[in-house]
C-alpha cells in the first residue's frame, strides 16, 4: 500500500530536549516536505527536499533541521524545542514537486512544555 | 507574495444542503489551484485541482472552477452528506513550485 508514515504520532517533551520526528514514503517520490498546522494559520511549510541531499527552507524554518540521505526518508529534527513549536506536524511527498499530488502522513502532535 | 484567502468557518449544514466554500487568491502569473480535504484525525488528501483558467476540477460530487477574472476557486457541492464533514483547504502552486495553503474551512454536516 502506497503511504507516508510518521513516527511518533504523539509526543510530549520538555524545552531543550532534542527530538526527531521520522518520515518515510514507499512511493519512490523525489519531493518531500514538512508542514506545521496551527489554528487560524493553516499549513505552513517548514522545509522541503527536491531529491536526495537537496533540501531548502520553507516559510517557517527557524528552530528546525532536516536531512535527506535516502530517497524514502526525510526526518525533522528539533535541536532545542521550545513551547512555540507545539503544533501538529505533517510530512508529505509527491512525485516531482509541489504541483504534483501531495501524499500526506497521518500527522505528529507535538507538545513542548 | 502569493496568498490564499478562505472563508472562515465553521460552515454548518443539514444533510442534502448545497455547499459553497469561498476561496480567492493573489499570485504572480497563473498558478495551479487545489482543494485538499482533511478528515478527522488524518492527513490531507487531494480533492480536486485545476491548472488553467476556466478549468473545472471535480471529484466525489465536489466541483470548483478556476476564475481568472475574479481570482477565485470556490468549492461547491450540490448535496452534502454527513461523511463530508471535514476541514477543506484551498491551495495554490506558488513560485519555486511550493504549495501555499489557505487557513482551512471546517464543514459540519448534521443529519
Amino acid at each position: 500500500e502506497a503511504q507516508v508514515t510518521q513516527n511518533p504520532r504523539y509526543l510530549i517533551t520538555v524545552t531543550g530536549k532534542k527530538l526527531t520526528v521520522t518520515c518515510s514514503q514507499n512511493m519512490n517520490h523525489e519531493y518531500m516536505s514538512w508542514y506545521r498546522q496551527d489554528p487560524g494559520l493553516g499549513l505552513r511549510q517548514i522545509y522541503y527536499s527536491m531529491n536526495v541531499e537537496v533540501t531548502d527552507k520553507g516559510d517557517v524554518p527557524e528552530g528546525y533541521k532536516v536531512s535527506r540521505k535516502e530517497k524514502r526518508n526525510f526526518p525533522l529534527i528539533l535541536e532545542s524545542p521550545s513551547p512555540n513549536q507545539t503544533s501538529l506536524y505533517f510530512c508529505a511527498s509527491s512525485y516531482r514537486d509541489g504541483g504534483d499530488t501531495q501524499y500526506f502522513g497521518p500527522g505528529t502532535r507535538l507538545t513542548v512544555l | 507574495g502569493d496568498s490564499v484567502t478562505q472563508m472562515e468557518g465553521p460552515v454548518t449544514l443539514s444533510e442534502e444542503a448545497f455547499l459553497t466554500i469561498n476561496c480567492t487568491y493573489t499570485a504572480t502569473g497563473y498558478p495551479s489551484l487545489f482543494w485538499y480535504v482533511q478528515y478527522p484525525g488524518e492527513g490531507l488528501q487531494l480533492l480536486l485541482k485545476a491548472t488553467k483558467a476556466d478549468d473545472k476540477g471535480s471529484n466525489k460530487g465536489f466541483e470548483a472552477t478556476y476564475r481568472k477574472e475574479t481570482t477565485s476557486f470556490h468549492l461547491e457541492k450540490g448535496s452534502v452528506q454527513v461523511s463530508d464533514s471535514a476541514v477543506y483547504f484551498c491551495a495554490l502552486l506558488g513560485v519555486s513550485a511550493k504549495l501555499i495553503f489557505g487557513t482551512g474551512t471546517r464543514l459540519q454536516v448534521f443529519p
